[in-house]
């Protein structure tokens, strides 16, 4: 078994700011993803990474940056947040395509 | 118009009775993932299927990638069971990349 964990849990910000969300998982899988979650709303894809060093933009790549710095670890930077923008930051990892998710980040910004 | 589509969108069920969730896919896919949201909003992996079926516990699920759908059966409905059932499927080209339906919101009733 492992976990995936996220930091941090609520993550409240200013609009402009710059803000820096991050995934660790245990299981030793390669890829990892980011998703975004709106209230009501199913999960659109933000970036993935196959393997450590590598970066796939998804669907909704515009206004995120993200880094993944070893197999284990992989972060997203919210690049200049959005007046009232209110969302689930997923994270999640995956051998063989079958994904396994996090608890989630919840962001707001003032 | 959305390539991963779940009906219905909301259900209410009664404890110990038994429904079935669908996914059609305007898409080529090739693998579908189930997932349960629980009202804490963490998202368990339940099935992940090439055509065919999988069964465990009281779920089964099935996908068929030349009619282009997947179901998911729940018998004998319980409390736990209730929350957001989410389908996702590959996209056409990309096994990496999976397109979410916006899901099905499931209560069930005492």
């Amino acid at each position: 078994g492992g976990i995936i964990t996220q930091t941090p849990k609520f993550l409240i910000g200013q609009e402009g700011q710059k803000l820096t969300l991050k995934c660790q998982q245990n299981f030793n899988h390669d890829t990892m993803y980011w998703y975004r979650q709106d209230s009501g709303k199913g999960l659109r894809l933000i970036y993935y990474s196959i393997t450590e060093n590598d970066l796939q933009k998804g669907d909704l790549s515009e206004g995120y940056d993200a880094s993944r710095e070893k197999k284990s670890s992989f972060s997203l930077t919210v690049t200049s947040a959005q007046k009232n923008e209110m969302a689930v930051f997923l994270c999640a990892s995956s051998i063989s395509y079958e994904q396994y998710f996090g608890p989630g980040t919840r962001l707001t910004v003032l | 118009g959305d390539k991963v589509k779940q009906s219905p969108s909301a259900l209410s069920l009664q404890e110990g009775t038994n429904s079935a969730l669908r996914c059609n896919f305007s898409i080529a896919a090739t693998t579908v993932q189930w997932f349960l949201q629980n009202p804490r909003g963490s998202l368990m992996n339940l099935f992940y299927l090439v055509p065919g079926t999988k069964e465990n516990g009281r779920l089964k699920s099935a996908f068929d990638s030349k009619e282009s759908y997947s179901t998911l059966h729940i018998r004998d409905a319980q409390l736990e069971d209730s929350g957001t059932y989410f389908c996702a499927a590959d996209a056409d080209t990309n096994a990496y990349k999976v397109i979410f339906g916006k899901g099905t919101h499931l209560h069930v009733l005492p």
